[in-house]
C-alpha cells in the first residue's frame, strides 16, 4: 500500500528565511513517481516537480530544491530566501506505476511567510 | 498547453437536488480522469477513476450510486453528486492523464476545481 506522510502541518517562518517540508513515502513497488504541488488560497494545485525512482539526482529550480533519498524514503522541499509569496500549502504526493495511475497526497504542510 | 478546466467553479444548491459538475481537457484527449474531494483545511482524497466509455472505478467508502460519473467523451467527465446534503459540501478536483501514454501517470493535470455548497 501506498502512503505519503508530511509530519509538519503548519510552518511559519519570517521572510527571507530558509524554508524545508518534510516528506516521507511508503510504497511497494519498485517503480513509483514523487510529486509536490502547491495549493494556494485559489485552491488551484500548481504542479511543481515530479521525480520518478530511477533518478535520485537532486533538482533545484531558482529557490526551489528538492532533496530525493530513498534510503531513507523522503523527498523533502527547501525553498531558500523565502517570499511573503510563498505562503500556500504544499503536497507532497506519490503514484505507483501499477496503480492505475492514482496520485494518492499527503495531508499537507501550510506554510506562512511573515514579512 | 495541457489545460483542464472544470464548470462551474462554485455552486451552491438546496439540500436533496442533485448538481453535475463538469471537467474538461481543453487542448488533449484523456483516456482516463480523476475525481478528488477536499475539504477544508484536508488533503486531497481520490474519489474514483473514470475511463473513457467504461464504468468508474470507486475508492472504498465512495458511494458510487451517490456520486455518478460519466465519462462519455475523451475530453469531457462529469460527477454527479445526487441528493446533496450539507455533508457533500467540499472542492471537487478533476485531473486527467493524455491518451497515448500508457500507465504513466506523470503527465496528469489538475482543474481548478469546483466548490460546492450544499444548505
Amino acid at each position: 500500500a501506498q502512503k505519503v506522510t508530511q509530519a509538519q502541518t503548519e510552518i511559519s517562518v519570517v521572510e527571507k528565511e530558509d524554508v524545508t517540508l518534510d516528506c516521507v513515502y511508503e510504497t511497494r513497488d519498485t517503480t513509483y513517481y514523487l510529486f509536490w504541488y502547491k495549493q494556494p488560497p485559489s485552491g488551484e494545485l500548481v504542479f511543481l516537480i515530479r521525480r520518478n525512482s530511477f533518478d535520485e539526482q537532486n533538482e533545484i529550480s531558482g529557490r526551489y530544491s528538492w532533496n530525493f533519498q530513498k534510503s531513507t524514503s523522503s523527498f523533502n522541499f527547501t525553498i531558500t530566501a523565502s517570499q511573503v509569496v510563498d505562503s500556500a500549502v504544499y503536497f507532497c504526493a506519490l503514484s505507483e506505476e501499477g496503480s492505475a495511475s492514482k496520485i494518492i497526497f499527503g495531508s499537507g504542510t501550510r506554510l506562512s511567510i511573515r514579512p | 498547453g495541457a489545460v483542464v478546466s472544470q464548470h462551474p467553479s462554485w455552486v451552491i444548491c438546496k439540500s436533496g437536488t442533485s448538481v453535475k459538475i463538469e471537467c474538461r481537457s481543453l487542448d488533449f484527449q484523456a483516456t482516463t480522469m480523476f475525481w478528488y474531494r477536499q475539504f477544508p483545511k484536508q488533503s486531497l482524497m481520490l474519489m474514483a477513476t473514470s475511463n473513457e466509455g467504461s464504468k468508474a472505478t470507486y475508492e472504498q467508502g465512495v458511494e458510487k450510486d451517490k456520486f455518478l460519473i460519466n465519462h462519455a467523451s475523451l475530453t469531457l467527465s462529469t460527477l454527479t453528486v445526487t441528493s446533496a446534503h450539507p455533508e457533500d459540501s467540499s472542492f471537487y478536483i478533476c485531473s486527467a492523464s493524455p491518451t497515448g501514454l500508457g500507465p504513466l501517470v506523470y503527465e496528469q493535470y489538475f482543474g481548478p476545481g469546483t466548490r460546492l455548497t450544499v444548505t
